[in-house]
């Protein structure tokens, strides 16, 4: 199994309150990635990275912001919660990011925004 | 905009038959495949992927099929065992210098076997 924890496991919190969740990583693989995933709509992507201090949108970036500044950690921040955004959030490490590289999953994070 | 679809939201199927599970998808730049498989409160699991430029893969009980042409994949699992039981997302990327292996997934179908 990849080298992959999330922290926390789960968390419950109020709207408007500030939230990160952590990925950290044990394989130094250079490509990060956070996905939420909802029922009816798989997982989505929500931000990257392609290495430190490196990242970008995906798809459903709106509400929340990354930060990479060390090659083992990826956080996951959002700056205030509402409940659109209880979910369930994984994070994804691979080696080269190419399109033919495969994703290794970590064990998730569930969120619930009251 | 849904690139990548599962129609079937679950599949129910006898220990020891086969399962088929399929997968659609819009995007004509998806150059790579992956099938997952997802049990509850864990993490995606990577089972088997398929490049474009071929049309089938096998891996032990597990077979992905692809229809370029059709836009189509499927995966089948023979024989089925009750372990089996889970989610399975069909999962595609696409070619292109800057798309760093994004991952576009389908909505999963559920699978369960019956022993």
């Amino acid at each position: 199994d990849a080298g992959i924890t999330q922290s926390p496991r789960h968390k419950v919190t109020e709207t408007g309150t500030p939230v990160t969740l952590r990925c950290h990583q044990t394989e130094n693989h250079r490509y990060m990635y956070w996905y939420r995933q909802d029922p009816g709509h798989g997982l989505r992507l929500i931000h990257y990275s392609y290495g430190v201090k490196d990242t970008d949108k995906g798809e459903v970036s709106d509400g929340y912001s990354v930060s990479r500044s060390k090659t083992e950690d990826f956080l996951l921040t959002l700056e205030s919660a509402t409940s659109s955004q209880t979910s369930v959030y994984f994070c994804a490490i691979s080696a080269r990011g190419g399109s033919t590289d495969t994703q290794y999953f970590g064990p998730g994070t569930r969120l619930t925004v009251l | 905009d849904q690139q990548v679809k599962q129609n079937s939201p679950s599949l129910s199927v006898q220990e020891g038959r086969i399962s088929i599970l399929n997968c659609d998808y819009t995007n004509s730049m998806f150059d790579y495949f992956l099938w997952y498989k997802k049990y509850p409160a864990e993490g995606p699991t990577f089972l088997i992927s398929i490049s474009s430029i071929k049309d089938k893969n096998e891996d032990g009980r597990f077979t992905v099929f692809l229809n370029k042409s059709a836009k189509h994949l499927s995966l089948h699992i023979v024989p089925s065992q009750p372990g089996d039981s889970a989610v399975y997302f069909c999962a595609a990327s696409a070619r292109g210098g800057t798309s760093y292996g994004k991952l576009t997934f389908g909505q999963g179908t559920i699978l369960t076997v019956h022993p």
